[in-house]
């Protein structure tokens, strides 16, 4: 059974940084790129980055690129989401997907809740 | 960067009607990198359809993705009660922006 499990979410300040992480099991994780996905309150879905299955190219979405960044552990099987100078429009459910440039995303976390605001 | 407009914003049938959801692209998707995404309350995104036209796996076959360029289509031949939901389109070829639709909301009538 393939299983992601995210952490690390929760209350920050405006300003403030926080390390997401999501634990993969059940597939060979270097072979799969992989994504995180968010989702503000009662808004729709939002790409933020991607990493291919080296980790050695990565991709961002505009909103985020040079406050975000996607890193992998492929030891560990385990995804990250380093997330600097946050703000109130960071506020979002986060998921961790496989799947990434030219590869679609198959599987999910449950995701896990970042909440901005002083 | 190319952009995918969903439309209607929200569908509102019946169980066991037909729905037509509609994805339209900003430029021509080269290799038909579509997907189709549910998302049921409080749950987590569920991929149906990839390529444009594959059914993912466990999908039902009253579920059909088409499609090609720039229009891009997710039928429910018969819609059963789980199937009232939020669906997406994703664009997953760019390396400059894997981008999501804005969604539908199929809801009942």
């Amino acid at each position: 059974e393939v299983q992601l499990l995210e952490s690390g979410g929760g209350l920050i300040q405006p300003g403030g940084s926080l390390r997401l992480s999501c634990v993969v099991s059940g597939i060979t994780f270097n072979s799969y790129a992989m994504s995180w996905v968010r989702q503000a309150p009662g808004k729709g879905l939002e790409w933020v980055a991607s990493i291919s299955g080296s980790g050695l190219y990565t991709y961002y979405a505009g909103s985020v690129k040079g406050r975000l960044s996607i890193s992998r552990d492929n030891t560990k099987t385990t995804l990250f989401l380093q997330m600097n100078t946050l703000t109130a429009e960071d506020t979002a459910v986060y998921y961790c997907s496989t799947g990434g440039y030219e590869e679609y995303f198959n599987y999910w976390g449950q995701g896990t809740l970042v909440t901005v605001s002083s | 960067e190319i952009v995918l407009t969903q439309s209607p914003g929200t569908l509102s049938l019946s169980p066991g009607e037909r729905a037509t959801l509609s994805c339209r692209a900003s430029q021509t998707v080269s290799r038909s990198f579509i997907a189709w995404f549910q998302q049921r309350p409080g749950q987590t995104p569920r991929l149906l359809i990839f390529g444009a036209s594959s059914r993912a796996t466990g999908i039902p076959d009253r579920f059909t993705g088409s499609g090609s360029g720039t229009d891009f289509i997710l039928s429910i031949s018969r819609l059963e009660p789980e199937d009232f939901a939020v669906y997406y389109c994703q664009l997953y070829g760019t390396s400059r922006a894997l981008t999501f639709g804005g969604g539908t909301r199929v809801e009942i009538k």
